[in-house]
């Protein structure tokens, strides 16, 4: 079974603060994935890789960093948070087919205060 | 851009009912077609995809056929069980992308009473 981890689940932050929010992966799937879910957007793409040190602009990247260090680990920047940016946060991991399966994690709530 | 339209935000229906739910898409190309699923405190799961006009993909019950003409990819189900109650999520890939940039709807809430 595909495992996606993330941390924290929950992260309440201040305006203007820096937030990191990790994804780890044990599934050695190339592509992985941040989505974030609101009511009314459904799940929206912000950044993604294909690999190690790779990183891609998704759809709505603006306010949002991303860092692939190795093939197991991506993470969300958020180098100056702000309250638009209160959402779930998905990271998810696929094995680069076409029309692969993805994986999700269990998601982190981010509260920008 | 691609986008994919389900037009009911929230069903409730009883148990041993039919559950229909509504998928159209647009799309540049010729994209894959999935059903994911999402339960209360977890990320969403994949169910199933079809990837070609008329294929019917299939899983737990639920099933969909891809239909090119109406660029439609409707959810059914022919009795649902209070443990389907979940959000449920259409989502469109174009096939010859290096990876899977899912383009997903808006979600449909499905309530099933006992």
């Amino acid at each position: 079974e595909a495992a996606v981890t993330q941390s924290p689940r929950n992260k309440v932050a201040v305006t203007g603060g820096k937030v990191t929010l990790s994804c780890n992966q044990t599934n050695n799937h190339n592509n992985m994935y941040w989505y974030r879910q609101d009511t009314g957007h459904g799940l929206r793409l912000i950044h993604y890789s294909y690999g190690a040190g790779s990183t891609e602009k998704g759809d709505i990247p603006d306010g949002y960093k991303a860092s692939r260090p190795s093939q197991e680990n991506f993470s969300l920047i958020l180098e100056l948070a702000t309250p638009s940016q209160t959402s779930v946060y998905f990271c998810a991991s696929g094995g680069g087919a076409s029309a692969e399966t993805l994986y999700f994690g269990s998601g982190t709530r981010l509260t920008v205060l | 851009g691609d986008s994919v339209t389900q037009t009911e935000g929230q069903v409730a229906l009883s148990e041993e009912d039919f559950l229909t739910i509504h998928c159209n898409y647009s799309a540049s190309g010729y994209p894959a077609l999935f059903w994911y699923v999402q339960y209360p405190g977890e990320g969403p799961q994949f169910l199933f995809r079809a990837s070609r006009d008329k294929e019917k993909g299939s899983s737990r019950g639920f099933e969909a056929t891809y239909d090119k003409g109406t660029t439609s990819f409707h959810l059914r189900k022919a009795s649902v069980q209070e443990s389907d109650s979940a959000v449920y999520y259409c989502a469109l890939a174009l096939t010859n992308s290096a990876g899977n940039k899912l383009t997903f709807g808006i979600g449909t809430r499905v309530l099933v009473r006992p």
